[in-house]
């Protein structure tokens, strides 16, 4: 079992749509939670994080940690083709070197 | 404020040789990591350097090395390259030793023919 479960999609909506993207952990020693937007053949790039448990909001998009679930989601409201990416969820230890990854959900938003 | 860049963009190489990949980390960034992404997966940590040490590596043979500098720039070099090492490698900088918070830059495409 994978430590880290993303649906890898693909997922189509129509613009303007609300967007629910969600992980899935079984380390329960994880408090870093990150989002991070990959664009094609370009670096992943820091969306939001969020340390322990709770909600986030940066503009559209709005950031959930439910660590007694071990569930983690990201909304994306008013949806732009813009937005049109995949969405890797990442999570840490405190203080540990690495980032563990989600596969990846690709994301489709159609004009 | 300059973000981390990598170089080059895009490497076509042949089973058995050597590769260097370069990384510039972001201004103010001390600490540099490494991962690899195959196709259609997430980003796998390869090892992290801090201080020109590595400190802390994932499950990759020691055929893949760094190195990090005094002004924190960093390499990954991976010998006798086997065909599975095609993949977009991803160098990330975080503020100091023990940050969460990561950057990356828009990686390496590496080809192994």
């Amino acid at each position: 079992q994978k430590e880290v479960e993303q649906d890898p999609g693909p997922l189509s909506v129509p613009e303007g749509a609300i967007v629910s993207l969600n992980c899935t952990y079984s380390n329960s020693a994880f408090q870093y939670f990150m989002w991070y937007r990959q664009y094609s053949r370009k670096g992943p790039e820091l969306l939001m994080y969020t340390y322990s448990s709770g909600n986030k909001e940066d503009g559209r998009f709005t950031a959930q940690v439910d660590k007694s679930s071990k569930y983690i989601s990201l909304f994306i409201r008013d949806s732009q083709p813009s937005d049109s990416a995949t969405y890797l969820c990442a999570m840490s230890v405190v203080g540990a070197q690495k980032l563990v990854f989600g596969q990846g959900t690709r994301l489709t938003i159609n004009p | 404020e300059t973000g981390v860049t990598q170089s080059p963009t895009h490497l076509i190489k042949t089973r058995g040789q050597q590769v260097t990949l370069r990384c510039s980390s972001q201004s103010g960034h001390n600490t540099v990591s490494w991962y690899q992404q195959a196709l259609g997966q997430g980003p796998q940590f390869i090892f992290q350097y801090y201080r020109e040490e590595e400190n802390g590596r994932g499950n990759f043979p020691p055929r893949f090395s760094g190195l990090q500098f005094p002004n924190y720039s960093s390499e990954l070099n991976v010998n006798a390259l086997e065909l599975d090492d095609s993949a977009l490698y991803l160098c990330a900088s975080s503020l100091d030793y023990g940050q969460n918070i990561q950057y990356f830059g828009a990686g390496t495409r590496l080809s192994v023919l």
